[in-house]
């Protein structure tokens, strides 16, 4: 089984600071995890992803994220905050051991950016 | 960029009717999914769709619902004796045939049980 925990359901950060968004997962198999981004009244967004290879990824408006296999970790990371970036942010995970697979969502984080 | 698209994007309904959520995911994809969010809750998986039948689904996905693909381009989601708590968003989303693409989501379509 699979799950996954944000911590923190609302994060509000100034403009121009530090964006950190927990991540954290369970996963019996090797995992794909990802980060999606909801803006008000619109679907989900793919952020980033890591899938294999280098586990530093780089997304969309950006952000990064690492994934950390020994603190079983996928933090999302963005160096300065814009007003823009107000959004809900969904961390997932699927299984990597066979084709196309269900996400598995945290229950999201909240991100506020105060001018 | 292709984009997966959603209608209505909200349908209202009463209690008992029977509703179809439509999708029309990008076009070279061939793994589709649905899934809902509950207001305030988590965005839950429902059940994924290949190759002209259901390869997986939840716990959530009983004989209430039905999918179907009835044509080359539309995929459905049918939700039969509506109940009060099926009042959520419903999302589609679509992918290619590795194990490696990301799902690509519709703007979901809010459904009200009244």
């Amino acid at each position: 089984a699979q799950s996954v925990t944000q911590l923190g359901s609302h994060v509000s950060v100034s403009e121009g600071a530090l964006v950190l968004l927990r991540c954290n997962y369970s996963s019996s198999v090797p995992p794909y995890l990802f980060w999606y981004v909801q803006y008000p009244n619109q679907g989900l967004q793919l952020l980033l992803k890591y899938t294999t290879g280098a586990t530093l990824v780089k997304g969309i408006n950006g952000f990064e994220a690492e994934f950390k296999k020994s603190e079983t970790s996928f933090h999302l990371t963005k160096p300065s905050a814009h007003m823009s970036d107000a959004a809900e942010y969904f961390c997932a995970v699927s299984r990597a051991d066979s084709g196309n697979t269900p996400l598995v969502f945290g229950k999201g984080t909240r991100l506020s950016v105060i001018a | 960029e292709p984009e997966v698209t959603q209608t209505p994007s909200h349908q209202v309904t009463q209690m008992g009717q029977e509703v179809i959520l439509r999708c029309v995911p990008i076009s070279n994809h061939l793994y589709f999914y649905w899934y809902r969010q509950i207001l305030g809750q988590k965005v839950e998986f429902l059940v994924s769709f290949y190759n002209n039948e259901i390869s997986e689904k939840s716990e959530i996905f009983d004989d209430q619902f039905s999918v179907e693909r009835p044509d080359g381009s539309n995929f459905t989601l049918k939700i039969r004796s509506t109940k009060l708590e099926d009042s959520a968003m419903y999302f589609c989303a679509s992918s290619r045939d590795h194990s490696n693409q990301p799902q690509h989501f519709g703007d979901g379509t809010r459904l009200s049980i009244l």
